[in-house]
């Protein structure tokens, strides 16, 4: 069965901390996405990974791709209120779908 | 990015009635959608593949007399949610892909049935 868990599931964490949500899958995926959440609403593309080593960075948020690994990170550095929502990984296993991560629930104290 | 838009964005029905919920594709043509079921602080689900010109795939589990898809042209899918009843309250999510390869998602239909 195909998991795709996201550690930790909720995450309080202060203004101006630094944190990383962790992304582990357990198939093959040629790609992995991460999206962010707010109440209510759909989801909103973050970054799109293709390759074993990929980093991307915008703004506060930086997530990076191992694929020997199966394991993507999503790093927040000097979070802000702004950034609380629930972020949520998602990968492609060949099949043209997704399947997504439990989602991390974040909440930035000011 | 691309658009992808889903109507209505929330829709309260009575038991027993049926509800359709549209999901298009504005600027690019998508021969592949698929229908996402999110419950209350849980992640999504997908529910099934929408296929242009096909039936749909549905996942384990989801039954397909219950939720009933349409995908008559590039640009449209359509999930019909047949004989509602409240545990079918949930936030509806479509995506379609472009492509190259990316999808992207509606802005989500909250169902409500009382």
């Amino acid at each position: 069965e195909l998991k795709v868990e996201q550690n930790p599931l909720f995450l309080s964490m202060q203004e101006g901390k630094n944190y990383t949500i962790y992304c582990n899958y357990s198939t093959t995926s040629d790609r992995l996405y991460w999206y962010r959440q707010d109440p209510g609403k759909s989801l909103e593309s973050l970054f799109v990974l293709l390759s074993n080593g990929a980093v991307k960075q915008e703004g506060r948020l930086m997530a990076s791709l191992d694929t020997k690994a199966r394991l993507s990170t999503l790093h927040i550095t000097a979070a802000v209120h702004d950034l609380s929502a629930t972020y949520f990984c998602a990968v492609e296993p060949g099949t043209y779908k997704y399947i997504f991560g439990t989602g991390t629930r974040l909440k930035v104290l000011a | 990015g691309a658009v992808v838009s889903q109507h209505p964005s929330r829709v309260i029905c009575k038991s027993g009635t049926s509800v359709k919920i549209e999901c298009r594709s504005l600027d690019f043509q998508a021969t592949t959608m698929f229908w996402y079921r999110q419950f209350p602080k849980q992640s999504l689900m997908l529910m099934a593949t929408s296929n242009e010109g096909s039936k749909a795939t549905y996942e384990q589990g989801v039954e397909k007399d219950k939720f009933l898809i349409n995908h008559a042209s590039l640009t449209l899918s359509t999930l019909t949610v047949t004989s509602a009843h409240p545990e079918d309250s949930s936030f509806y999510i479509c995506s379609a892909r472009t492509v190259e390869g990316e999808a992207f998602f509606g802005q989500g239909t909250r169902l409500t049935v009382v």
